[in-house]
């Protein structure tokens, strides 16, 4: 799977849009671009994910780059309860199977009152 | 969205002894769970792939015979730390895929006294 390079932290004042980086240049035509968040003491939440267009459900945005070299993450309106690891991850997704999902540092989000 | 269920969520044991982790898949089936370990501040680490049916696939450094893995049906897989020593107390989080998604455990706190 593609490595993944997130910044190890950011702020976000709180009602405002977080946006989170991923880069993943060497990223491969079948590998998807999957976001989780964990916050602390809990498991992994599965947020979004993608393959090459914009995606948007509930919980946030995904921008991803026309060369599939990064994408964007967006929360649109955080909340503190957003406070959180986020991370991104590239992984293959066949049609029915997953593969192993390894997890870099991600970034840490702290939204700010 | 599916449900994946670990339990215990927390437990204390004396070192030597054993302890089994238990993770459901609750409203699908899973061919295939993952085990991760996650030491405080780090991100998590896969152990192992637990496939039904067969034996489990242990990333490299990790112990088959410390950490025990069976996956005897469709819906469960169980992670039993044998001869637990304090090094061994960590954050364990299973994960169950389902078509291209993930789903994640709410995590078992082992503390090893």
């Amino acid at each position: 799977d593609a490595k993944t390079t997130q910044p190890p932290s950011m702020d976000c004042a709180e009602g405002r849009a977080a946006n989170l980086p991923c880069n993943h240049s060497t990223i491969s035509g079948n590998e998807y671009v999957y976001w989780y968040r964990q916050i602390h003491s809990q498991g992994p939440q599965y947020i979004i994910h993608g393959l090459k267009n914009n995606e948007t459900n509930e919980m946030a945005s995904l921008i991803i780059t026309e060369d599939r070299k990064s994408s964007t993450l967006i929360l649109p309106h955080a909340t503190l309860r957003d406070t959180a690891v986020y991370y991104c991850i590239a992984v293959t997704a066949e049609k029915t199977s997953y593969d192993k999902v390894i997890f870099g540092p991600g970034t840490s989000l702290s939204v700010i009152p | 969205g599916a449900v994946v269920s670990q339990h215990p969520s927390w437990v204390i044991c004396k070192s030597g002894t054993s302890v089994k982790i238990e993770c459901r898949s609750l409203d699908f089936q899973a061919t295939t769970m993952f085990w991760y370990r996650q030491f405080p501040k780090q991100s998590l680490m896969l152990m192992a792939t637990s496939n039904e049916g067969s034996k489990a696939t242990y990333e490299q450094g990790v112990e088959k015979d410390k950490f025990l893995i069976n996956h005897a049906s469709l819906t469960l897989s169980t992670l039993t730390v044998t001869s637990a020593h304090p090094e061994d107390s960590s954050f364990y989080i299973c994960s169950a895929s389902q078509v291209t998604e993930a789903f994640f455990g709410q995590g078992t706190r082992l503390t090893v006294v």
